[in-house]
C-alpha cells in the first residue's frame, strides 16, 4: 500500500501527558499536512512542510503543539500537557502539487 | 469565520437517481477546488477537483461544476449508488491551505 499512513491510529491518554502521532506521506511528495478534526466539522489546517521545512502554522497550533519533519519524509505532530479539548482525529495528508491526500488519521482521546 | 460552506446537511437519494451536493464559498481567491468522501473511521478520500480557470470537470459518474460569480460549487453523482453513501466535503485551496466546509451526508436508498 503507497498511501498515506499514520501511527497510531488510537490513543488514549490522561490530561497532562504528552502525545506524539507518526505520519508517513507517499513518497515522492514533497508536501505534507497536518489538520485536525472534530465531531461535525470538516477539517481544519494546522501547519504545512514543504521537504524539511515548515512553511505555515495555522493559529490554532498552540504553543502546546509541535511538529517536525527532519529529514523531508516522516513527520511527527506533539502535544504537550494534552487538555481535553484536544480530543479530536489528526489527520495527515501530502501532496506533490495541489491534491492533497490523506492518510486514516489518529483518533485522540483526553481523559 | 467559516469560508467555505456546505448548507444542507444531509441528503437522501434514491439509487440510480442524481446526487447534487452543493457548496458555497467567500473568499475570492481560493483557486483550486476539490471534494473528498469520508467514511466513518477514516480520513478522507479525494474524488474530484477543479481549477478556478474551469467551470466544469467530468470524472466517470462524478461531474463538478464551478461558478465563480455565484461563488458556487456542486458535485453531481449519477447514477448514485448505494456505495456512494458517505460524508462529502468540498474543500477550498488558498496557497497550500485547504479550507474545508462542514460536510454532507450522503444516503442512496437502494
Amino acid at each position: 500500500d503507497t498511501g498515506v499512513s499514520q501511527n497510531p491510529r488510537h490513543k488514549i491518554t490522561k490530561r497532562g501527558q504528552n502525545v506524539t502521532f507518526r505520519c508517513d506521506p507517499i513518497s515522492e511528495h514533497n508536501r505534507l499536512y497536518w489538520y485536525r478534526q472534530t465531531l461535525g466539522q470538516g477539517p481544519e489546517f494546522l501547519t504545512y512542510f514543504q521537504n524539511e521545512a515548515q512553511l505555515e502554522k495555522s493559529r490554532l497550533l498552540s504553543d502546546r503543539f509541535s511538529a517536525e519533519r527532519p529529514k523531508g519524509s516522516f513527520s511527527t505532530l506533539e502535544i504537550q500537557r494534552t487538555e481535553q479539548g484536544d480530543s479530536a482525529m489528526y489527520l495527515c495528508a501530502s501532496s506533490f502539487v495541489s491534491t492533497q491526500y490523506f492518510g486514516p488519521g489518529t483518533r485522540l482521546t483526553v481523559l | 469565520d467559516q469560508q467555505v460552506k456546505q448548507n444542507s446537511p444531509s441528503l437522501s437519494v434514491q439509487e440510480g437517481r442524481i446526487s447534487i451536493l452543493n457548496c458555497d464559498y467567500t473568499n475570492s481567491m481560493f483557486d483550486y477546488f476539490l471534494w473528498y468522501k469520508k467514511y466513518p473511521a477514516e480520513g478522507p478520500t479525494f474524488l474530484i477537483s477543479i481549477s478556478s480557470i474551469k467551470d466544469k470537470n467530468e470524472d466517470g459518474r462524478f461531474t463538478v461544476f464551478l461558478n465563480k460569480s455565484a461563488k458556487h460549487l456542486s458535485l453531481h453523482i449519477v447514477p448514485s449508488q448505494p456505495g456512494d453513501s458517505a460524508v462529502y466535503f468540498c474543500a477550498a485551496n488558498r496557497e497550500n491551505n485547504l479550507f474545508f466546509g462542514t460536510g454532507t451526508r450522503l444516503t442512496v436508498i437502494p
